[in-house]
């Protein structure tokens, strides 16, 4: 059973525009949320988090929003820059596992300039 | 800062052999996080190590095992190799258990091939 879903494997951008990646989750004992950024023959860079308690959390071109009752986040890249072209990982912590990350299946963004 | 390292970058085995490998955390993490990560899918836990011992196992079976040593460097055991086994082996490290919201930091893993 997949707990954590990108239902988009890719996107194309502009640079500068908005890029908005979707993240849908089913488990409500998901109490910290984080995404990831992979590019090919690394491994995943830690990009920004949120608490299960706010509904937003910003870093710079980086925003993270949350919607509990929908069970959905997303990740909002402005202006976006040809260098976030990546895979980008969803992952939730399961509260009854410490650190354990439940990662969803990515999306991969590409900017195009 | 020394990041997490993990050796060897890439390995090929035969089905039924066994396989180490290593990863050393990065400085001031004492917890290790193994995940397998297959081809187009996000990574999977297999387990988590604090002060030496397994606290944590996600759905792997036995022939998967591990190891902490006291400087929290880790080791990922894998026993009679399966096709299926061919994955990227990603380590990773934190301070605390996860309790706090600490992220996860990576390594660049392995890329470990079964024939």
């Amino acid at each position: 059973d997949q707990q954590v879903k990108q239902n988009s494997p890719s996107l194309s951008v502009q640079e500068g525009r908005i890029s908005i990646l979707n993240c849908d989750y089913t488990n409500s004992m998901f109490d910290y949320f984080l995404w990831y950024k992979k590019y090919p023959a690394e491994g995943p860079t830690f990009l920004i988090s949120i608490s299960s308690i706010k509904d937003k959390n910003e870093d710079g071109r980086f925003t993270v929003f949350l919607n509990k009752s929908a069970k959905h986040l997303s990740l909002h890249i402005v202006p976006s820059q040809p260098g976030d072209s990546a895979v980008y990982f969803c992952a939730a912590r399961d509260m009854e596992y410490g650190n354990k990350l439940v990662f969803g299946a990515g999306t991969i963004l590409r900017v195009k300039s | 800062e020394t990041g997490v390292t993990q050796s060897p970058t890439h390995l090929i085995k035969t089905r039924g052999q066994q396989v180490t490998l290593r990863c050393s955390s990065q400085s001031g993490h004492n917890t290790v996080s193994w995940y397998q990560q297959a081809l187009g899918q996000g990574p999977q836990f297999i387990f988590q190590y604090y002060r030496e011992e397994e606290n944590g196992r996600g759905n792997f079976p036995p022939r998967f095992s591990g190891l902490q040593f006291p400087n929290y460097s880790s080791e990922l055991n894998v026993n009679a190799l399966e096709l299926d086994d061919s994955a990227l082996y990603l380590c990773a490290s934190s301070q605390g258990q996860g309790r706090n919201n600490s992220p996860l930091h990576f390594g660049n893993g392995t890329r470990l091939t079964v024939t």
